[in-house]
This record gives structure tokens, C-alpha cells and sequence, in this order.
């Protein structure tokens, strides 16, 4: 499983755009890169995923540049609600792969008005 | 839509004390997991299951038990709870397409060991 390292944790303001970058530079060929929202007191939720390029949704964007050695989140116009810990993860997703689904520390995103 | 319910959502023990925590999913997923997370910390693998009758050991299984007699459940057992496994205990179920694994959580269960 790749390891992956993150900021521990982000400043930002109401209104700007935040970019969490992720580190993963032992990623492996059949990996995918998932990124995960947890609020306190929730169980994480699944924000977006992806392998190769950037993928985009309604929620935010994924950067994963070439070599694929590191991703980027990146959140549009933050509100005070995106106050939350942001966890990235990587994995081989097919069918048949060990099933395992590990977390690291995540960073902590705290927005100001 | 109840997605994943976990059962209870709070419990306090004595050391020494057993119990067995629910998880239930009814989105017919193969892949279920139980997480610990301790206060300013991430979630830790305990124990994972990809199939119904399987089971697989995470980061930090010591002191725990599961079982996956039915698809729909995971059980996560304490047999003699201790102070250390004071924590809120996350479970979640995924799927297992090539396409997208995303895995969803239930709304956790707090317990405190004294």
C-alpha cells in the first residue's frame, strides 16, 4: 500500500480557493487516488476519486499530474462549512485487490470568516 | 435510506467487561470495515471482511474480534474491554467495482472503557 503525507493542517478564508496537496510517490500502477471529508463527530464521506489527470465534480477538483507521484485537492470558494479534516488515500480499486482501505492522519482545514 | 447503522452509539464498560458492536448495510456491498479513531488522530483499520464469511486483520486488531456470518453485518467483539480501547468506532461497507470504491461510514459509536 502507498504511503501517503499530508499537511497536518490548512488556514483559509471564507470565499478562497483551497488546494491540499497529497504526496504519494511509491504509487503503484493499478492504484487510485480517493479523497475523503469527515466533520466532527461523523463518520469521512467520499469526495472524489481518481487515476490520471484531474477530475472534477461538484464538490471540487482533482489534480494528478503525470507521474502521479502526488495529487492535489482543490476546493473552490470555501464556506465556514468546509470546516472539516480532509483525508487523501491510495489503492488498487480492482476487483480481487486485498480490500484494504487505510487512512492517515488527514489535514485539518480550518476556514475563517 | 438507512445506508450503514451502527448499533449502539454509545455504551460505557467496565474493564473486563465483553461486548459486541452492530454494523449493518442493506446496499449489498461485499467489502465492510471497522475503524477506531481517538481523539485528533485518523481512523485506524481494525478488521476488514471482503465477502460474506471472511475476514481479515487491519492496522490494529489486537484485542478485537469479527465476524461476517451474514452479508449485511459485521460484527466487531470486545472480549475483555480495556482502558486503551476507549475510542469512537467507525464501520463502513464499500464496493467493489473497478470503477469506484467509495466507501461509506456510519455514524459511529462512541465508548468509553473506565
Amino acid at each position: 500500500l502507498a504511503k501517503t503525507t499530508q499537511p497536518i493542517s490548512m488556514d483559509s478564508y471564507e470565499g478562497q480557493e483551497v488546494n491540499i496537496t497529497c504526496s504519494h510517490n511509491n504509487i503503484a500502477t493499478n492504484d487510485y487516488i480517493t479523497w475523503y471529508q469527515q466533520f466532527p463527530s461523523q463518520g469521512p464521506r467520499f469526495i472524489i476519486q481518481g487515476y490520471k489527470t484531474k477530475v472534477t465534480n461538484e464538490v471540487a477538483s482533482l489534480f494528478i499530474p503525470a507521474d502521479r507521484k502526488s495529487s492535489t485537492l482543490s476546493l473552490p470558494r470555501v464556506s465556514l462549512s468546509d470546516t472539516a479534516v480532509y483525508y487523501c488515500l491510495v489503492g488498487d480499486i480492482a476487483v480481487g485487490n486485498t480490500g484494504k482501505l487505510i487512512f492517515g492522519q488527514g489535514t485539518t482545514l480550518q476556514v475563517k470568516p | 435510506n438507512a445506508g450503514v447503522t451502527q448499533t449502539p452509539k454509545f455504551r460505557v464498560l467496565k474493564t473486563g467487561q465483553s461486548m459486541t458492536l452492530l454494523c449493518a448495510q442493506d446496499m449489498n456491498h461485499e467489502y465492510m470495515y471497522w475503524y477506531r479513531q481517538d481523539p485528533g488522530m485518523g481512523l485506524r483499520l481494525i478488521h476488514y471482511s471482503v465477502g460474506e464469511g471472511t475476514t481479515a486483520k487491519g492496522e490494529v486488531p489486537d484485542g478485537y474480534n469479527v465476524s461476517r456470518l451474514k452479508k449485511q453485518n459485521f460484527l466487531l467483539g470486545l472480549e475483555s474491554a480495556a482502558p486503551s480501547q476507549t475510542s469512537v468506532y467507525f464501520c463502513a461497507s464499500s464496493y467493489t467495482g473497478a470503477q469506484n470504491t467509495e466507501a461509506f461510514f456510519g455514524q459511529g459509536t462512541r465508548l468509553t472503557v473506565v
